[in-house]
């Protein structure tokens, strides 16, 4: 299957300060990135679907201007954590739609863990 | 909210066959069944896809009932890296749907 990136796979950084995610889709283009957070012992719960050359669109309670995403190019999401906190200490994921003919299958990044002190 | 009723855990003997069963009593003729699984600590890993034929890959199989509103997905050798959680997901296969998981089931490969 296709294979999607993810940098760095864990960060641990101060309260206060922004963390930046990498999302990258290695062999195929994506217009579409989807960016997921995971809490321990929980299930995957969406916060944004990135649109390349536009903007993201959020899920009801996650607030954009704390998790600002750009999808520059058709194989780069980037998602900035900013001013994090210890209560965004989560484990955050991407997916990317591989279009196959009429078919599209999304495939998951590795996941990065974010720790704030 | 997931559209998919999953049993929470099952266990499987190594190198038995490993079945996970699928409610989606709901489902619409445009959605298809999709199957991931995620092992501890990873992103989730595409298992396997199918609209109402049964499919098969170098992975798994998936049995679709024909009024489409179960499914069960076959490990046909499990082994103990096929332990995981296992997500089914309905979903249209067009355009830039998101996928919306549920609980999933965690299945446990047994020695």
């Amino acid at each position: 299957g296709a294979v999607v990136s993810q940098h760095p796979s864990r960060v641990i950084c101060k309260s206060g300060t922004s963390v930046k995610i990498e999302c990258r889709s290695l062999d195929f283009q994506a217009t579409t990135m989807f960016w997921y957070r995971q809490f321990p012992k929980k299930s995957l719960m969406l916060m944004a679907t990135s649109n390349e050359g536009s903007k993201a669109t959020y899920e009801q309670g996650v607030e954009k201007d704390k998790f600002l995403i750009n999808h520059a190019s058709l194989t780069l999401s980037t998602l900035t954590v900013t001013s994090a906190h210890p209560e965004d200490s989560s484990f955050y994921i991407c997916s990317a739609g591989d279009r196959g003919g009429l078919e599209e299958t999304q495939y998951f990044g590795p996941g990065t863990r974010l720790l704030v002190l | 909210d997931a559209k998919t009723t999953q049993p929470t855990s099952m266990d499987c003997a190594e190198g038995r066959a490993a079945n996970l069963p699928c409610n989606h009593s709901t489902i619409s003729g445009n959605e298809y069944v999709y199957w991931y699984r995620q092992i501890h600590s990873q992103g989730p890993q595409y298992i396997i896809h199918g609209l109402k034929n049964n499919e098969t890959n170098e992975m798994a199989s998936l049995i679709i009932t024909e009024d489409r509103k179960s499914s069960t997905l076959i490990l046909p050798h499990a082994t103990l890296r096929d332990t995981a959680v296992y997500y089914c997901i309905v979903r249209p296969n067009f355009g830039n749907e998101k996928l919306t998981f549920g609980t999933g089931t965690r299945l446990t490969i047994i020695p």
